[in-house]
């Protein structure tokens, strides 16, 4: 159980399009999802948390109007990054949490998606 | 400050042998959760183990054990019996629960390569 899957694995855009990423809780419900950004070499950075119905919340220095997110159902995110650029390139990695209804054995726990590698051209 | 902090940016050890992976934190908040990821190089972030501020005991997960220290701010991973499959990325995070809600705060990682 727990089963976070991201779409697509891998993605390679030219520079000025658009790209979205899915996130998907497969086997439970997510009250709170987390975007992060991984560029080489280094640790994972927190994006944005959202919550499922409210709008998403950056982490400072993050572009909103450049990354949309969207938390339209309990098992749903997408990541959009939008006008992308080469500096945009990076492992963009989701991660979700049950809350509550994960009892307390799973309240505490993220549960990671397998990961976006972005390559813009 | 670095919330959390790893010194050892890469180990070496050998298979089957016992290695410590250092993570020292940083809050003020009274309740938090420290937790190990481990990132193979197909980037999946792999959860290890769990350990709560308020728990009375060291956590362990099989090979995994956690060598908490509260006072020293401490929580360093122990990993018994490596093995050749154990080399990839370690990540140490915090959450504070209750200035940090759910927010994991990653360290910088410390990359295990484990010999024959």
């Amino acid at each position: 159980g727990a089963v976070v899957s991201q779409h697509p694995s891998w993605v390679i855009c030219k520079s000025g399009t658009s790209v979205k990423i899915e996130c998907r809780s497969l086997d439970f419900q997510a009250t709170t999802m987390f975007w992060y950004r991984q560029f080489p070499k280094q640790s994972l950075m927190l994006m944005a948390t959202s919550n499922e119905g409210s709008k998403a919340t950056y982490e400072q220095g993050v572009e909103k109007d450049k990354f949309l997110i969207n938390h339209a159902s309990l098992t749903l995110s997408t990541l959009t990054v939008t006008s992308a650029h080469p500096e945009d390139s990076s492992f963009y990695i989701c991660s979700a949490s049950p809350g509550l209804a994960g009892g307390p054995r799973f309240y505490n726990e993220q549960f990671f998606g397998p990961g976006t590698r972005l390559t813009v051209l | 400050a670095q919330k959390i902090t790893q010194t050892q940016p890469g180990m070496f050890v050998q298979e089957k042998e016992a290695v410590t992976l250092d993570c020292t934190y940083d809050t003020s908040d009274p309740s938090y959760g420290l937790f190990w990821y481990k990132q193979p190089s197909s980037g999946e972030m792999i959860f290890l183990i769990y350990q709560g501020s308020y728990d009375q005991q060291n956590a362990t997960e099989g090979r995994y054990s956690l060598n908490f220290q509260k006072a020293r701010k401490s929580a360093n991973l122990v990993i018994s019996a490596s093995q050749l499959g154990d080399s990839a990325m370690y990540f140490c995070a915090m959450r504070e629960f209750d200035t940090g809600f759910q927010k994991l705060v990653f360290g910088t990682g410390t990359r295990l390569l484990v010999s024959p």
